[in-house]
């Protein structure tokens, strides 16, 4: 049972374009959601995560528009660049974070065209 | 400072072989986790240590998988009589407490054939 489902399964955006990945829940006990970036032979770090008490959470380029009742979270990354260019996952926990167990979507592969 | 590492980075081995993976977490994390990541899939949660509290392995796939940790330190993650379809990469994350930020190491690729 895939609880995460993420998609694209890869995006290509050009230079100075939006890049949006989308994601949809099943749990409505899941109420931290954390977005990781992969580049290649690197592990995934962590690039901002929201809670479900907001509704949208930015960080420079970067934001989450969270929708509770549709049981979906998205990661917007404006004017992006080729350094953009990775494999993002999202993911969700229940417990408010204090749960370590994390739920991983399948994951994007973003290309960002110079 | 230096941030998780695992060991080897790239592992091959022939069916029914054992091996093991290693994993040095950031100095004064207590929390240590594992996860596998498959191509194309994302990540699988394996099993988790917290300080000196019984394992969470209800990550584990099979009796093949073990893992250990000595104190809040270096992890092993053991598979016994290896299939092809643990081909994966095994990553490591380590996070300061419990729950919090999870740091991912660089993970180790494990080609079964």
């Amino acid at each position: 049972q895939q609880q995460v489902k993420q998609s694209p399964q890869s995006l290509i955006v050009q230079k100075g374009g939006i890049s949006i990945i989308n994601c949809a829940y099943e749990n409505t006990a899941f109420d931290y959601f954390p977005w990781y970036q992969q580049f290649p032979g690197k592990g995934p770090a962590l690039l901002i995560a929201i809670r479900p008490d907001v509704s949208e959470k930015k960080e420079g380029r970067f934001t989450i528009s969270f929708n509770k009742s549709a049981k979906q979270f998205s990661l917007h990354i404006m004017d992006s660049q080729p350094g953009d260019s990775a494999t993002y996952f999202c993911a969700a926990s229940r417990g408010g974070g204090s749960n370590y167990k994390l739920t991983f979507g399948k994951g994007t592969l973003l290309t960002v065209n110079p | 400072g230096a941030g998780v590492s695992q060991s080897p980075s790239n592992k091959v081995t022939e069916k029914g072989k054992d091996v093991e993976l290693r994993c040095d977490p950031i100095s004064g994390h207590t929390a240590l986790y594992w996860y596998r990541q498959r191509l194309g899939q994302g990540l699988e949660f394996l099993i988790y240590f917290q300080g000196n509290s019984a394992p969470d392995k209800s990550g584990l796939p099979s009796d093949r998988f073990s893992a250990e940790r000595t104190g809040e330190s270096v992890s092993t993650l053991t598979i016994q009589r290896t299939q092809q379809e643990d081909s994966a990469v095994y990553l490591c994350a380590s996070s300061p407490q419990k729950a919090g930020t999870q740091y991912f190491g660089p993970g180790t690729r494990l080609l079964v054939l």
